[in-house]
């Protein structure tokens, strides 16, 4: 079946070093989507790609769809305390199959 | 109205209970979801429920019974679970399925 792998599985930085989490599938995504989960939360949505090569920014977040649709990456831009928690990426197959979250990234920042 | 509501927040039950644990949107969403979270894991999809028609089952044990009474309410029914049923449940809803997903703030369940 569909799996959606991501690395790291945990990164700690410096408040102000940037950060990359990326996601890979073992089949092609229709769309990907990101979600953060702070400490003690739920999964708040923060973006969906969708077209090959597809790139969005949010402030100092930057999301990327790889050309093949089978890689995602978020990378963030001198973080800070505020962005910590976990990132999760989670992508449904094409052939509308359920949605598979990646395993997760754990942010942690020191300041 | 932008938020989906569960309740309780927490629920400690034994082994021969029966509860229910409830989910709420009134963002006008057509799929609603129940995901299992352990500790340090990623949510688990447990069912979807489409134009509050169960469209997936991710061959969840019996002792997890899913109920949708209308298109803004969403149940879980439990009974006789198991300790290593302990676990967040979240619920979600997407304006439909597949698109991005709303989450509720989840409820903290332990079995005894």
């Amino acid at each position: 079946g569909q799996q959606v792998m991501q690395i790291p599985q945990y990164q700690h930085v410096q408040e102000g070093e940037d950060f990359t989490t990326y996601c890979n599938s073992s089949t092609t995504l229709s769309n990907i989507q990101w979600y953060k989960q702070r400490p003690g939360g739920h999964p708040v949505f923060l973006i969906q790609l969708v077209k090959s090569g597809e790139v969005k920014k949010q402030k100092r977040l930057t999301f990327q769809f790889g050309e093949a649709k089978k890689n995602s990456s978020l990378h963030i831009t001198a973080t800070q305390t505020t962005d910590v928690g976990t990132y999760f990426c989670a992508g449904p197959g094409t052939n509308a199959g359920k949605s598979t979250f990646g395993d997760g990234t754990t942010l942690t920042v020191k300041p | 109205d932008t938020e989906v509501t569960q309740t309780p927040k927490h629920l400690v039950m034994g082994m021969t209970n029966k509860k229910s644990l409830k989910c709420e949107q009134h963002m006008g969403h057509r799929a609603m979801y129940w995901y299992k979270q352990k500790a340090k894991k990623p949510p688990e999809l447990m069912f979807v429920y489409s134009y509050e028609k169960l469209s997936i089952n991710e061959s969840v044990p019996s002792r997890f019974s899913p109920e949708c009474p209308n298109s803004s309410l969403l149940n879980l029914h439990l009974h006789a679970l198991q300790p290593e049923d302990s676990a967040l449940y979240l619920c979600a809803s997407s304006q439909d399925y597949l698109n991005e997903q709303f989450f509720g703030p989840g409820t903290r369940l332990t079995v005894l």
